[in-house]
């Protein structure tokens, strides 16, 4: 069965510094799709960034990238020079192989992560 | 362009009322999803959706059901409500099921059961 283990509840950074978020999955397909999701005490979904399985390069967007060890089975969000901002619960998920062709996605427990001033 | 609409955004029931929520997007969307976000825990499928008059059972179905008469709107359905039904309920679509295609959310509606 699909599965996505984020094991970190809570993290705190440091504003400026840099921060890695863990996600580990579990697929037995080929094919599929690695979602960020960040949702801030106001309770809404705010999509970060994608990784496909076949992408050879990590995925960047802004100040988020994401660490994609595929043999490992690892989508890690690094968020650099964090802000006050970037306080809130971020979610990894996985959309299964294209052989469901649903598009539904499988998300992790989350980890809250608190920027201290 | 709105996006993707929740109505309502807070509703408290008592234990075996009925209430149904809309979900509605304007992105012309083949697929949508209905998600629960319960505390400690990630959000669970319900029940989605990949086209007009289709749906199709989630993670978590059992005491909801789904209608999507139209493309644009996906409804959700809870005919006798249990406390065990307290959560956030997110509406989510997406213009295809795959590649560079993320899901749009709605802002949530936050459902209490007495």
């Amino acid at each position: 069965a699909q599965k996505i283990t984020q094991t970190q509840p809570g993290m705190f950074v440091q504003e400026k510094e840099a921060v890695t978020l863990d996600c580990t999955y579990d697929t037995s397909d080929q094919s599929y799709g690695l979602f960020w999701y960040k949702q801030p005490s106001s309770g809404e979904m705010i999509f970060l960034i994608y990784q496909g399985s076949y992408d050879e390069q990590n995925a960047t967007e802004g100040r988020y990238s994401l660490n994609f060890q595929k043999a490992r089975k690892s989508a890690n969000l690094v968020i650099s020079a964090s802000q006050l901002g970037d306080s809130a619960m971020y979610f990894c998920a996985m959309r299964e192989g294209i052989s469901g062709n649903t598009g539904k996605l499988i998300f992790g427990q989350g980890t809250t992560l608190q920027v201290k001033p | 362009n709105a996006g993707v609409t929740q109505t309502p955004k807070f509703r408290v029931l008592k234990t075996g009322q009925s209430m149904t929520l809309l979900c509605a997007q304007d992105m012309n969307h083949e697929y949508m999803y209905w998600y629960r976000q319960d505390p400690g825990m990630g959000l669970r499928l319900i029940h989605y959706s990949v086209g007009e008059g289709t749906t199709a059972k989630g993670e978590v179905p059992d005491g909801y059901n789904v209608s999507r008469l139209k493309k644009q709107n996906f409804l959700l359905g809870l005919e006798s409500a249990a406390p065990s039904q307290t959560s956030v309920y997110f509406c989510a679509s997406s213009i295809t099921s795959g590649g560079y295609n993320e899901q749009f959310f709605g802002p949530g509606t936050r459902l209490t059961v007495l």
